[in-house]
């Protein structure tokens, strides 16, 4: 019930392209979605982020959608750069933990954007 | 502000030594979260820590690890004995308490 389960697992997309990441969750309890970027030899960082209480939230190029009752939410990146190139990682956590917030992470989706 | 410091960056053990990964957190954060990513996977939570306390050990092995955050001084995440199986990247997050937290660079640490 913890599992946050992540596809595609690789992604190729063409500069200017949409890249699309997609997660989806079992636990209910589960309040807070963000997103976190990745790039090799760095520890991820945090790109964007949702609550339940909204189905979009946008932030420049970067869209999060959330679908509450099919337990799902994805990751669009608008005009796709190389530089956009790295590990993508959903995550949920719960704010019944009473201010533990601990993650649980889905399983990364390597992005390449080639020219 | 330096950010969430992690030390050392590349740690190589023999097995059965003992690792000992050190975090610092941001300035003014109080709590500290450890997390383990294997190859290719995603990270798994390990300890939530606050000042002198181990609030969520819930994703620790049972054996040979151990983690503290004393009043003074980083964090430690201490491995015992040492087994292929620990090769990881193991990173920490520090939190001023409220929603997004910010991670390290990591410990990439590797048992030989």
């Amino acid at each position: 019930q913890q599992q946050v389960k992540q596809s595609p697992q690789s992604l190729i997309v063409q500069k200017g392209g949409i890249s699309i990441i997609n997660c989806a969750y079992e636990n209910t309890a589960f309040d807070y979605f963000p997103w976190y970027q990745q790039f090799p030899g760095k520890g991820p960082a945090l790109l964007i982020a949702i609550r339940p209480d909204v189905s979009e939230k946008k932030e420049g190029r970067f869209t999060i959608s959330f679908n509450k009752s099919a337990k799902q939410f994805s990751l669009h990146i608008m005009d796709s750069q190389p530089g956009d190139s790295a590990t993508y990682f959903c995550a949920a956590s719960s704010e019944a933990n009473f201010g533990n917030e601990k993650l649980t992470f889905g399983t990364g989706t390597r992005l390449t954007i080639i020219p | 502000n330096a950010g969430v410091m992690q030390n050392p960056r590349h740690l190589v053990r023999r097995r059965g030594q003992e690792a000992r990964l050190r975090c610092s957190p941001m300035k003014g954060h109080s709590h500290v979260y450890w997390y383990r990513q294997l190859p290719e996977e995603g990270l798994k939570f390990m300890v939530y820590l606050q000042k002198e306390n181990i609030i969520d050990e819930s994703g620790m092995p049972k054996e040979r690890f151990s983690a503290e955050f004393p009043k003074e001084g980083p964090s430690i995440l201490r491995i015992q004995q040492v087994v292929r199986g620990d090769s990881a990247a193991y990173f920490c997050a520090s939190s001023p308490a409220t929603y997004g937290y910010t991670f390290g660079s990591g410990t990439r640490l590797t048992v030989v």
